[in-house]
């Protein structure tokens, strides 16, 4: 079974700031990594995954996570947020070995952006 | 456009009432997934098909059913068993469940309360 855990319901912070979203993660399989971006009333968009590779992965509007395998992290990081990156952020994984395609969520984090 | 179209966007249902969220793709996605969405909970899987005549229970299946009639839809029904559906729905799909790392593509959603 599969577990995720994000370390901070919400994150404040200014406009041009940096910022680290966490995320953790339990398994007893090797699984694939991924970021959902929710805005208020819509559904989820895909921000970035991890499959394979590299470890550091990025994403068109200047994200970036890094899978660190031994402290079964996945934070995702910013140098420079802007108004329009508020939103919920999800951290979810998905097993590599099963055939479902079923994803495990964390409880989502926050992100708001101050002017 | 191709993508996953979820009806209605708000739904009320009176108590003892069984109610049906439609979701439809016109990706040509084999997987279907229905999740449930609550505030600081993330998102919780209620049923999922990978393939057409075929779904099994997620993690959260009592008081819904679903059926997989045709490729591009998954309704689900709340039931009346159901026992606290206030809650924001979220319908997706990926092109197969055969691997995990296939993208899921989201609806917008579907805002059901009781009333």
């Amino acid at each position: 079974a599969q577990s995720v855990t994000q370390l901070d319901s919400q994150v404040p912070v200014f406009e041009e700031a940096p910022v680290e979203l966490r995320c953790n993660y339990s398994s007893s399989v090797s699984v694939y990594l991924f970021w959902y971006v929710q805005y208020p009333n819509q559904g989820l968009q895909l921000l970035l995954k991890y499959l394979s590779g590299s470890t550091l992965v990025e994403s068109i509007n200047g994200f970036e996570a890094e899978f660190n395998k031994s402290q079964t992290s996945f934070h995702l990081r910013k140098p420079s947020v802007h108004i329009s990156d508020t939103a919920e952020y999800f951290c979810a994984v998905s097993d590599r070995t099963g055939n479902t395609g079923k994803l495990i969520f964390g409880q989502g984090t926050t992100l708001q952006v101050k002017p | 456009d191709g993508g996953i179209t979820q009806s209605p966007k708000y739904l009320f249902r009176k108590e003892g009432q069984n109610v049906t969220l439609s979701c439809e793709q016109n990706l040509n996605h084999d997987a279907m997934y229905w999740y449930r969405q609550d505030p600081g909970q993330g998102l919780r899987l209620i049923y999922y098909s990978q393939i057409v005549n075929d779904f099994q229970k997620g993690d959260i299946a009592e008081g819904y059913s679903v059926s997989r009639e045709k490729k591009e839809s998954f309704p689900l029904t709340v039931t009346s068993a159901q026992k606290n559906p206030t809650a924001f729905y979220l319908c997706a799909s990926s092109i197969r469940g055969g691997t995990g790392n296939t993208e899921a593509f989201f609806g917008q959603g579907t805002r059901l309360t009781v009333v």
